[in-house]
């Protein structure tokens, strides 16, 4: 059976204190690795997509990066405003097509 | 990217009775997926909805439960028949786009039904 598990649930960090959120799995064929976030009442907003070991992708203070086995999500001089639920989906197959298979999120906090 | 918008975004509705979810894309796409968020949890995938072909259900879902229709390339429909409290959760429609050089699968804003 396809998991993804994340860690940790929850995280609070000082606005500045840079760190990593982590997303581990076990599949029977990754074809892909999805990084979301999610604030409260809204859906999920994409933010990137992973294919290979060793890929990385940036966008403003975030950084993934993909391994065989986990992908890492690193945060880089947070804001507040960076605080949300950040998700991790891995595409996997399904019949003829692809499904996403989501962990349970990490809730991130960033305090001013 | 694609921008998706879901009617209504909220409801409230008595055991028994059914919910229709409209779910509206700005382009045309060939893959849609309806999910559910129960309250604390992730998302669970119901089904995948794509134009011309039955819609195919995850395991513990069924269709007379969760009939989709998909009329078109830009729209879908979910309804949650015969409501009950455990239905209540939020429904969220998805679609996937191919965007410069990897595929991207969007979300609409959620519907929140609470089932009384």
């Amino acid at each position: 059976e396809d998991q993804v598990t994340q860690s940790p649930e929850a995280l609070r960090l000082q606005e500045g204190e840079s760190s990593s959120l982590n997303c581990s799995y076990t599949v029977s064929g990754l074809r892909g690795l999805f990084w979301y976030r999610q604030d409260p009442g809204k859906g999920p907003e994409f933010l990137f997509t992973l294919y290979s070991a060793g890929e990385e992708k940036e966008k403003e203070r975030l950084k993934a990066t993909l391994t065989k086995k986990e992908s890492f999500l690193h945060i880089t001089a947070p804001k507040p405003e960076d605080s949300a639920t950040y998700l991790c989906a891995v595409q996997v197959p399904q019949g003829g097509s692809e499904k996403l298979v989501f962990g349970k999120g990490t809730k991130l906090t960033v305090n001013p | 990217s694609a921008v998706i918008s879901q009617k209504p975004s909220r409801d409230i509705c008595q055991r028994g009775t059914s919910l229709t979810i409209q779910c509206q894309v700005d382009s045309q796409v060939t893959m849609m997926f309806w999910y559910r968020q129960q309250p604390g949890q992730s998302l669970t995938l119901i089904a995948t909805a794509n134009q011309g072909s039955e819609a195919t259900y995850e395991s513990g879902f069924v269709i007379d439960k969760f009939p989709i229709s998909r009329p078109n390339l830009t729209f879908s429909t979910l309804t949650v028949s015969n409501l009950s409290p455990e239905d209540s959760s939020i429904y969220l429609c998805s679609v996937e786009v191919l965007g410069t050089g990897t595929y991207e699968q969007y979300f609409g804003p959620g519907t929140r039904l609470t089932v009384t």
